[in-house]
């Protein structure tokens, strides 16, 4: 079967590190999505990943591992208004998208 | 427009009636996907348009959900006979194509509608 799997939850301080894990099992593999969604509002997109390795975009970061069905995602310098859920999903052979529960993270002061 | 637009964002309707939720894509995208999320999940597929044509409705949960997109752009996710089960946040995203992924962007998402049926 296809199945997404990410911590439910996770806590962090202000201007720290946080990475978020995420494995995946799908039916063929098209890549990998990384959303942001803050309650209440729409999934916005972060990033894809297709081919191994790391995806730098500003303060995020995505890292791919196609051999291990792993990703994660990397938040530096953390701010109050990363406080959000993270969403990871994988496209399948067919570009359909199997989405995770999401990973919600509490920003502490 | 600049955005996927989704009406109504609310909507409360009573167990057994019939609803209608709107999605407005992204001009020039083509595919178009209906997704419907719960409290503390991730989406949930529920119908992907190419054009004007449903190319997969295998996320449909069963025969009271339809959806249709007749010319191409606005879309209709149509609810008979709502259970209080139907209740949730109605997702609509829209792409250039299905394959157009890249990494500069993937679906665009509308702000969905919360439908409650009490």
């Amino acid at each position: 079967g296809q199945n997404i799997d990410q911590p439910t939850e996770m806590t962090a301080t202000e201007g720290a590190i946080v990475q978020i894990n995420c494995t995946y099992q799908t039916s063929g593999f098209n890549g990998l999505f990384w959303y942001q969604q803050h309650a209440g509002e729409a999934p916005t997109f972060l990033s894809y990943n297709v081919l191994d390795g790391l995806e730098e975009k500003g303060r995020f970061s995505s890292f791919l591992s196609r051999s291990k069905g792993y990703s994660y995602l990397l938040l530096k310098e953390l701010q109050m208004k990363d406080s959000a859920s993270y969403l990871c999903a994988g496209a399948d052979s067919n570009y359909q998208l199997i989405w995770g529960a999401g990973t919600k993270l509490i920003i502490k002061p | 427009g600049a955005g996927v637009s989704q009406t109504p964002s609310n909507k409360v309707t009573e167990k057994g009636k019939y609803v209608e939720l709107r999605c407005d894509p992204i001009s020039g995208h083509t595919a178009l996907y209906w997704y419907r999320q719960s409290l503390g999940q991730g989406p949930e597929f529920l119908i992907y348009f190419q054009g004007t044509g449903a190319a997969d409705d295998s996320g449909l949960p069963n025969d009271r959900f339809f959806a249709v997109r007749p010319e191409g752009s606005v879309s209709t996710l149509k609810i008979q006979r709502t259970e209080r089960g139907d209740s949730a946040v109605y997702l609509c995203a829209s792409s250039l194509d299905r394959k157009g992924m890249s990494a500069n962007y993937g679906y665009t998402f509308g702000s969905g509608t919360r439908l409650t049926v009490v």
